[in-house]
């Protein structure tokens, strides 16, 4: 029973480099996020998708970008890494439901940038 | 999405009951409310939901307020593994998405 699988686990940049965080789920769900969550704190959200070609914005969305090409992948790309994106990277997934919906999570990406 | 309102830690002796209290007075009559934990740093994890009336799974309870200001989800007897942080989440399902609002949550130690 995979769910949600991330990859990396951990990563070191350098300040100015690009990468990407991979992220799949393998439970036909529509709803895919991307989250951040820095040390002590909560989780901010980056970017979700509700399907395959459609994105948008959360609320801390500046210095990344996604796509969403099928229905399992939702990859989450650093551009022009900065310290300030020091931090522990998860997506998650969901399916709408009667009661609202349930997300499940990856087990993070850690990311260093020096 | 209605704010709330947590203790920062507790702490709880394994075998005994955890009553984590969440305070939620701006509730709207359609917004549910939601636990998750985090266990070091491990992604979340759904522990149970509820809209008014009282809920149970396999993992806790879920005692909501008859005027939804206040909840308290109780884990019936705590072990170790239960050490995580705990973030109580009120929402309505917003657009085409839910977007969950995570605060910092209740640290819940479990002791010998």
């Amino acid at each position: 029973n995979a769910g949600v699988t991330q990859t990396p686990k951990f990563r070191i940049l350098k300040i100015g480099q690009s990468m990407t965080l991979q992220c799949t789920q393998d439970m036909n769900h529509n709803y895919m996020y991307w989250y951040r969550q820095d040390p002590g704190m909560g989780l901010k959200l980056i970017y979700y998708s509700v399907g395959a070609g459609i994105t948008d914005k959360g609320e801390v969305p500046n210095g990344y970008n996604v796509s969403r090409s099928t229905t399992e992948d939702f990859p989450l790309r650093l551009e022009l890494a900065a310290p300030s994106q020091t931090s522990v990277y998860f997506c998650a997934s969901s399916t709408k439901q009667v009661l609202g919906n349930i997300q499940y999570f990856g087990a993070g990406t850690r990311l260093s940038v020096l | 999405d209605a704010k709330t309102t947590q203790p920062t830690s507790m702490d709880c002796a394994e075998g005994r009951a955890a009553n984590l209290p969440c305070n939620h007075s701006t509730i709207s009559g359609n917004e549910y409310v939601y636990w998750y934990r985090q266990i070091h740093s491990q992604g979340p994890q759904y522990i149970i939901h509820g809209l008014k009336n009282n809920e149970t799974n396999e993992m806790a309870s879920l005692i909501i307020t008859e005027d939804r200001k206040s909840s308290t989800l109780i884990l019936p007897h705590a072990t170790l593994r239960d050490t995580a942080v705990y973030y109580c989440i009120v929402r309505v399902w917003a657009g085409t998405a839910s977007k969950l609002t995570f605060g910092t949550g209740t640290r819940l130690q479990v002791t010998l």
